[in-house]
């Protein structure tokens, strides 16, 4: 069953710190891996997209990683603001099959506090 | 939220009765979709178009049904035989539904409360 999982749930970080969200899949054949930021009762922004041949990719303080052999991506938030207050969503794309194949995870629920 | 809007952003309505969720769009995209979003869970397909007057049924079709005469417009039903109907509503669109390195843009999402 194709699945991605997130970690943590929750996080709470104090502002100007860094961190770093968890997302492992099973998704396969995998075809890209996005990234999309959720704030309360909106919908998602994208903050980055993947293929199997790229590693790394970074947004502004947002840098995005993936290991497509270990089916593990990683997203790391660097000097946080409140701003990042959010959800985070880790998506990916099934490389065959009409229309969307997307697979969402749950989200890692990120707080940011003075 | 880019050109897609949805309408209303909150929605109230009584059991038994349907509802349609309006979901448009400027940005001359092929591909609309709709997903609903529970607590807890990811977002879970409900339907998807890939062009004007084709539609197919996403993960969880069941009480629901859709419409797409225009190309810009993707509206949503919840009928009264969607058995759990108080969720949250994103439609979202792609300049293809066929190219897999398109993004998907969302709009800001409908809350419907059935009671």
């Amino acid at each position: 069953k194709n699945q991605v999982e997130q970690s943590p749930q929750s996080l709470i970080i104090l502002e100007g710190k860094n961190c770093t969200l968890q997302c492992n899949y099973t998704v396969s054949p995998f075809s890209n891996l996005r990234w999309y930021k959720q704030d309360t009762g909106r919908g998602p922004v994208s903050l980055t997209i993947m293929t199997f041949s790229e590693n790394t990719k970074s947004n502004g303080r947002y840098t995005a990683t993936l290991d497509a052999d270990t089916k593990q991506s990683s997203l790391h938030i660097t000097a946080s603001q409140l701003s990042d207050s959010a959800s985070y969503i880790c998506v990916v794309r099934l490389l065959t099959g009409g229309g969307n194949k997307l697979t969402f995870g749950t989200g890692t629920q990120l707080k940011v506090e003075l | 939220d880019g050109g897609i809007t949805q309408s209303p952003k909150y929605l109230f309505r009584k059991e038994g009765q349907n509802v349609t969720l309006s979901c448009e769009q400027n940005l001359n995209h092929d591909a609309m979709y709709w997903y609903r979003q529970d607590p807890g869970q990811g977002l879970r397909l409900i339907y998807y178009s890939q062009i004007v007057n084709d539609f197919q049924k996403g993960d969880i079709a069941e009480g629901y049904s859709v419409s797409r005469e225009k190309k810009e417009s993707f509206p949503l039903t919840v009928t009264s035989a969607q058995k759990n109907p108080t969720a949250f509503y994103l439609c979202a669109s792609s300049p293809s539904g066929a190219d897999l390195t398109y993004e998907q843009y969302f709009g800001p999402g409908t809350r419907l409360t059935v009671t």
